[in-house]
């Protein structure tokens, strides 16, 4: 079992539909991390949250300690956030990331 | 600042040879990690470092990569000699001291034949 999940592993969507990805994770982290890359391109940290929620243009971030989850949200989709989206988490005291094998989402227009 | 920096952005290679892989992180940023992403294993860390010293080198595959970070504007991931199997897209990102977030370059597309 991988210590951060990723759901789904794939995903498509119809422009307009409201998306979600969830990580679950298995250790103790000090913060999550949300990464966006697209087709053949270099990684965009979108968000990173230690509690609560964070918003950003179309993107909702939210995190539960408690539970060990996170979940991204997309609102009113579109075909350019077709990308790879990864969750990644350090342990707690380091550095040394661990990262989810990431969701593939697919918009279509 | 114009991010993370790297270069070359794509190298191919023959078996056998040196490469050489560099980095500038954005300035005044304190941790610099270099990952490696391939189709079966995702993101890996390699090593990153911290005011340019090494603090973790456990993901370096073997003593053919080597890693070095003479100063805070720059880096080099070196692999000798080259495999086949080290054929992937290196990344390097530094963190924001302040706020914690993580900035990665371009990355590095190898591919060794």
């Amino acid at each position: 079992k991988n210590e951060v999940e990723q759901s789904p592993q794939n995903l498509t969507a119809q422009e307009g539909e409201f998306i979600t990805i969830n990580c679950s994770y298995s250790v103790g982290i000090s913060a999550l991390h949300w990464l966006q890359q697209h087709p053949g391109g270099g990684i965009v940290s979108l968000f990173m949250l230690s509690s609560g929620k964070k918003k950003h243009g179309r993107l909702i971030a939210t995190i539960n300690i408690q539970e060990k989850h996170s979940s991204l949200h997309i609102t009113a989709s579109h075909p350019r956030d077709s990308a790879v989206y990864i969750c990644a988490a350090p342990r707690s005291g380091t550095y040394k990331y661990i990262f989810g094998t990431g969701t593939r989402l697919k918009v279509l227009a | 600042d114009a991010g993370v920096i790297q270069s070359p952005r794509h190298e191919v290679t023959e078996m056998g040879q040196e490469v050489t892989l560099r980095c500038k992180p954005i300035s005044g940023h304190d941790y610099l990690f270099w990952y490696r992403q391939t189709m079966m294993r995702g993101l890996e860390l390699l090593i990153y470092f911290n005011n340019n010293v090494p603090i973790d080198d456990s993901g370096m595959p073997e003593d053919r990569f080597s890693a070095k970070m003479p100063n805070a504007s720059f880096s080099t991931l070196k692999i000798q000699p080259s495999e086949p199997r080290d054929s992937a897209v290196y990344f390097c990102a530094s963190t924001d001291p302040d706020t914690g977030e993580l900035f990665f370059g371009e990355g590095s597309r190898l591919t060794v034949l």
